[in-house]
């Protein structure tokens, strides 16, 4: 079993949709989830960020963590065009140098 | 951007030759990192570092070393380039020496092996 599963998509949404990004895991000691944002031939850019379990909100878009099911989602409300990129979430135990990626979703929303 | 910045942004080399990849950063991180990128695998850890001079290998460190002479300062070196090297190459910092445990990404090098 992988460390971090994450659906490939690619996902194809019309703009003003609500999208929905998921990540399973398997190792119970990961505390620090994040949400990265990579548009083509860019770097990955850091969206959200969260320790241990809940949710954190910041405009569109919303981050939930349900560490008792292994399970990470992030939500982005009202998408638009500019939202069309892939979407990694990544994960790390506390004092661990190995941040953990998905293989990412390519999310494309169409005007 | 987290001030980092890469060189080159892109390269074309040859199986065998020598290539090293600068990563520098202006905001005094004492964590950076290595990471290649590839299509099917994701994002991989190749090395990282924790100050000047101190080094520790990742899960794909394999042909690949690094040096850490200033703060700001991070190479990525290949021995001897070989085909399966060609990739994207991210530096990243971390701020966990500001309390806050996440990873920052500057914006790549394409590296071509022929």
């Amino acid at each position: 079993q992988k460390e971090v599963e994450q659906d490939p998509g690619p996902l194809s949404v019309p703009e003003g949709a609500i999208v929905s990004l998921n990540c399973t895991y398997s190792n119970s000691a990961f505390q620090y989830f994040m949400w990265y944002r990579q548009y083509s031939r860019k770097g990955p850019e850091l969206l959200m960020y969260t320790y241990s379990s809940g949710n954190k909100e910041d405009g569109r878009f919303t981050a939930q963590v349900d560490k008792s099911s292994k399970y990470i989602s992030l939500f982005i409300r009202d998408s638009q065009p500019s939202d069309s990129a892939t979407y990694l979430c990544a994960m790390k135990e506390g004092g661990s140098e190995k941040l953990v990626f998905g293989k990412g979703t390519k999310l494309t929303v169409n005007p | 951007d987290a001030g980092i910045t890469q060189s080159p942004r892109h390269k074309v080399t040859e199986t065998g030759t020598p290539v090293t990849l600068r990563c520098h950063q202006t905001e005094n991180h004492r964590y950076m990192y290595w990471y290649r990128q590839d299509p099917g695998h994701g994002l991989r850890l190749i090395h990282y570092s924790y100050g000047v001079k101190d080094t520790d290998k990742g899960e794909v460190s394999d042909g690949y070393s690094v040096s850490r002479s200033k703060t700001e300062d991070f190479l990525l070196t290949l021995e001897s380039a070989t085909s399966s090297q060609t990739s994207v190459y991210f530096c990243a910092i971390s701020e966990r020496d500001r309390k806050v445990d996440t990873q920052y990404f500057g914006p790549g090098t394409r590296l071509t092996v022929l």
